[in-house]
């Protein structure tokens, strides 16, 4: 398996323009996670799906943010338009089933610099 | 709320040295317990979790965690650090039945070649 695969790796875009980060979880997990990491706050929980559908959104920041799942093998995560404190390192994560008995796994990343 | 704190944002040691990272947690129920790791330029790994049964849960690569249900706190160690093990540490917390882990803010380690 490829594991999770989120593209781009990297983004520079000014302020104002829109940015969208796509992922692709492994295939047959269930649930889909979208962090934020920064120095200054460290590991953020966004959003996250279960079979596609979003169960908690209260990780996200303001409206500019918003996250789809269209199907069980890919999700966006969109800003618009982007400032440059959204400047971070944006994590998908995907798990089968509760955490009681699996282990969430996460992507690559998306390095995100706004200007 | 679930919370998570590690008291070490930033350690250096030297190899052979042993390795303790402390992280409390702050939760009222029945809780799991991870352990992540961030090497250079990749993305987080699992490097040991508990459910339930022991509380020395023993990971990959050397590493082990205890779980001390009356102080809330799940520390890593290691015995005998390496070069390799140069990464940032996420200690991490789970409701149980919940379906969020909550990531405390990481320690930074630096070994000292």
């Amino acid at each position: 398996d490829a594991g999770v695969i989120q593209s781009p790796r990297h983004e520079v875009t000014e302020m104002g323009q829109e940015v969208t980060l796509r992922c692709k979880p492994i295939s047959g997990h269930d649930y889909l996670f979208w962090y934020r990491q920064t120095m200054m706050r460290g590991l953020e929980l966004l959003i996250y799906f279960n079979n596609n559908v979003p169960i908690d959104d209260s990780g996200m920041p303001e409206d500019r943010f918003s996250a789809k799942m269209p199907n069980a093998s890919f999700s966006t995560l969109k800003i618009q338009p982007s400032e440059p404190r959204d400047s971070a390192v944006y994590f998908c994560a995907s798990s089968f089933g509760v955490l009681n008995t699996d282990t969430q796994y996460f992507g690559p990343g998306t390095r995100l610099t706004v200007l | 709320a679930q919370s998570v704190s590690q008291h070490n944002h930033h350690v250096i040691l030297s190899e052979a040295a042993s390795l303790e990272l402390g992280c409390n947690y702050s939760y009222g129920g029945t809780v799991n317990l991870f352990w992540y790791v961030q090497y250079p330029g990749q993305h987080l790994q699992l490097l040991l979790k508990y459910f339930s049964g022991d509380p020395l849960v023993k990971g990959i690569k050397g590493f082990e965690a205890e779980f001390i249900k009356s102080k809330f706190s799940f520390n890593l160690r290691k015995p005998s650090v390496q070069w390799s093990d140069t990464a940032e540490y996420f200690c991490a917390v789970n409701g149980w039945g919940d379906d969020k882990i909550i990531f405390g803010k990481g320690t930074r380690l630096h070994i000292l070649p």
